[in-house]
């Protein structure tokens, strides 16, 4: 069946350094959406990729998904500290509407 | 109004108990999602409902059961639960299922926190 593989699946960062997570899917995916759950909350929807070797920016945050459709990476520039929490990448196929894979999450700690 | 709420926010159910965990949204969203989530663990999907009709069961033991009495609410009634059943039940809601290109987002509640003793 369809895994999505997320790593690393800790990363201990400084505040102002960059770092990337980055999904590994063993099947071609139709799209993949990414989280990000607080400590103790919820997760929250960042952003959705659609297209081959699509790139979306949000401020410091740049997405991409890659040309085969099997990976997707998120980098965060000049990590703050409320970049804290743990990043989850969600891919979906065609023929699996509703049901999202979720990668295992990236626990993101920052150091000030 | 963007937001899905969950009640009890905590619940501690004996292994004989009957208890039901409830969601509720109000953005006119016709899907509607169970997960369970373990301690550092990623959001593991239950249930699907679409249109108020069950869409996906993957595989969920009888002692959860689902019920969508109207397009805003899901409801989650468990019965007979083991202590490996403790985990935080997350709700979502997204429009629909399927959207041309792509998918919707979907929108999480704060979770319900369970104790199966």
């Amino acid at each position: 069946g369809q895994q999505v593989m997320q790593i690393p699946q800790y990363q201990h960062v400084q505040e102002g350094e960059d770092f990337t997570t980055y999904c590994n899917s063993s099947t071609t995916l139709s799209n993949i959406q990414w989280y990000k759950q607080r400590p103790g909350g919820h997760p929250v929807f960042l952003i959705q990729l659609v297209k081959s070797g699509e790139v979306k920016k949000q401020k410091r945050l740049t997405f991409q998904f890659g040309e085969a459709k099997k990976n997707s990476s998120l980098h965060i520039t000049a990590t703050q500290t409320t970049d804290v929490g743990t990043y989850f990448c969600a891919g979906l196929t065609t023929d699996s509407w509703g049901k999202f894979q979720f990668g295992a999450g990236t626990q993101v700690v920052v150091t000030p | 109004d963007t937001e899905v709420t969950q009640t009890p926010k905590h619940l501690v159910m004996g292994m004989t108990n009957k208890k039901s965990l409830k969601c509720e949204q109000h953005m006119g969203h016709r899907a509607m999602y169970w997960y369970k989530q373990k301690a550092k663990k990623p959001p593991e999907l239950m249930f699907v409902y679409s249109y108020e009709k069950l869409s996906i069961n993957e595989s969920v033991p009888s002692r959860f059961s689902p019920e969508c009495p109207n397009s805003s609410l899901l409801n989650l009634h468990l019965h007979a639960l083991q202590p490996e059943d403790s985990a935080l039940y997350l709700c979502a809601s997204s429009q629909g299922l399927v959207l041309a290109g792509g998918a919707y987002e979907q929108y999480f509640g704060p979770g319900t926190r369970l104790t199966v003793t």
